[in-house]
């Protein structure tokens, strides 16, 4: 069956450090792959996504992905953080046989400290 | 980016009342739509898919009976949660597909009081 891990379920980096969120997936065929963050309180906005070709993704407001089909993962990295970036990320498998599902993981919460 | 709206934004009733969510795509046609629901501090879990004229395919353990979803044209798809209780206080959220990407709503905060 689908499936998407986030190993993490917290994290918390210094305002300017760098960050990695971990997602692993398991799909039996070539995957569509997104990041998704949520603010308190809010709908889901798209950071990125990868369909295929490269397999470093750039997404907006400074994140990246890297898919790696060797380890079914899709982690998402920014080299610098900022206090606005906290909130809660979203790694998320589509489903193309049906209909564009998504299957989600269970979110990481990530936490800015100055 | 395509644009999804919900309304209400959030809504308190009592329980035992219909509660009706609405979900528009305002600037693309969504042939298929999905309403997803969201419990505290927990992953979005999908409910339903929704095409356009025709009926909604629900997932394994939610209650067709209880949650009706109607996706009359390609912009608006509804969802009504029937006779609420207080277990069906949630956050729903509904998405629209263009293009193999989902582009979700803001949400609707239930309380079913």
């Amino acid at each position: 069956a689908q499936s998407v891990t986030q190993p993490d379920i917290h994290i918390t980096v210094s305002e300017g450090a760098s960050l990695e969120l971990r997602c692993n997936y398991s799909y039996g065929a070539t995957p569509y792959l997104f990041w998704y963050v949520q603010s308190p309180g809010q709908g889901l906005q798209l950071l990125l996504k990868y369909f295929s070709g490269d397999t470093l993704v750039q997404g907006i407001k400074g994140f990246e992905a890297e898919f790696k089909r060797s380890q079914s993962s899709f982690n998402l990295r920014k080299p610098s953080v900022h206090w606005s970036d906290a909130a809660e990320y979203f790694c998320a498998v589509g489903l193309m046989e049906y209909g564009n599902k998504l299957v989600f993981g269970a979110g990481t919460i990530l936490r800015v400290k100055s | 980016g395509a644009v999804v709206s919900q309304h209400p934004s959030w809504v308190i009733c009592k329980s035992g009342t219909s509660v009706k969510i609405e979900c528009r795509s305002l600037d693309f046609q969504a042939t298929t739509m999905f309403w997803y629901r969201q419990f505290p501090k927990q992953s979005l879990m999908l409910m339903a898919t929704s095409n356009e004229g025709s009926k909604a395919t629900y997932e394994q353990g939610v209650e067709k009976d209880k949650f009706l979803i109607n996706h009359a044209s390609l912009t608006l798809s509804t969802l009504t949660v029937t006779s609420a209780h207080p277990e069906d206080s949630s956050f729903y959220i509904c998405s629209g597909t263009s293009n193999n990407e989902q582009f979700f709503g803001p949400g609707t905060r239930l309380t079913v009081l």
